[in-house]
């Protein structure tokens, strides 16, 4: 069974300064891999999927990459500003069935 | 209305109840899914539907009934839960089955 794994379980930085998070997993064997951010109480919104095939996505100030041979995935967050604190979260989906396997997150605040 | 949407936001009910939870996708996706998500724990998919055909129950307690009419609506029927089952409960939809996911906002149940 694929287990997803994010550390930190939680990130305090302040505004302007880059960070990276990382997500790991322990089946190769996947489909693609979906990060997501999440506000308190409220749902998901995704923010990049990364192919099985791809490197790397980006979007805006977001850069996430797909290492499929060891494991692991990292969001690259540039510039952050307090609007970015959130939930973040890695769901991966293996190569066959229809699961997805989602880590517990990394909660993010950005201090102004 | 856009993206994915979820009634109610939130549901108390006792034990004895029985209620239903609605989801509602406007992007023309062919399949959706029940997430449960508790404090501390990773998301655990619960039911897919591709095409309005069930192809994935995660070994879900048969008090949780899905039902889905046709591939724009997603039911959740609910009866004789527990206080365990008190959770954010969020649909989810995708074009296909592997594709990325978008999430709607989630119901807040609890069980008392």
């Amino acid at each position: 069974k694929q287990e997803v794994t994010q550390i930190p379980a939680a990130l305090s930085v302040p505004e302007g300064e880059n960070l990276v998070l990382n997500c790991s997993f322990t089946d190769s064997a996947i489909y693609n891999l979906q990060w997501f951010r999440q506000d308190p109480g409220k749902g998901l919104t995704s923010l990049l999927l990364i192919q099985s095939s791809q490197r790397e996505q980006t979007s805006g100030r977001l850069n996430a990459s797909l290492d499929k041979s060891s494991g692991r995935s990292t969001l690259y967050i540039a510039a952050s500003q307090p609007g970015d604190s959130a939930t973040y979260l890695c769901a991966v989906r293996p190569d066959t069935g229809n699961q997805f396997y989602f880590g517990t997150g990394t909660s993010l605040t950005v201090i102004p | 209305e856009t993206g994915v949407t979820q009634t109610p936001r939130h549901l108390v009910m006792g034990m004895t109840n029985k209620k239903s939870l609605k989801c509602e996708q406007h992007l023309g996706h062919n399949a959706m899914y029940w997430y449960k998500q508790s404090a501390k724990k990773p998301l655990e998919l619960m039911f897919v539907y591709s095409l309005e055909e069930r192809v994935e129950n995660n070994s879900v307690p048969s008090r949780f009934s899905p039902e889905c009419p046709n591939s724009s609506h997603l039911f959740l029927h609910l009866h004789t839960l527990q206080p365990e089952d008190s959770a954010l409960y969020l649909c989810a939809s995708s074009q296909g089955r592997g594709d990325e996911q978008y999430f709607g906002p989630g119901t807040r149940l609890t069980v008392t």
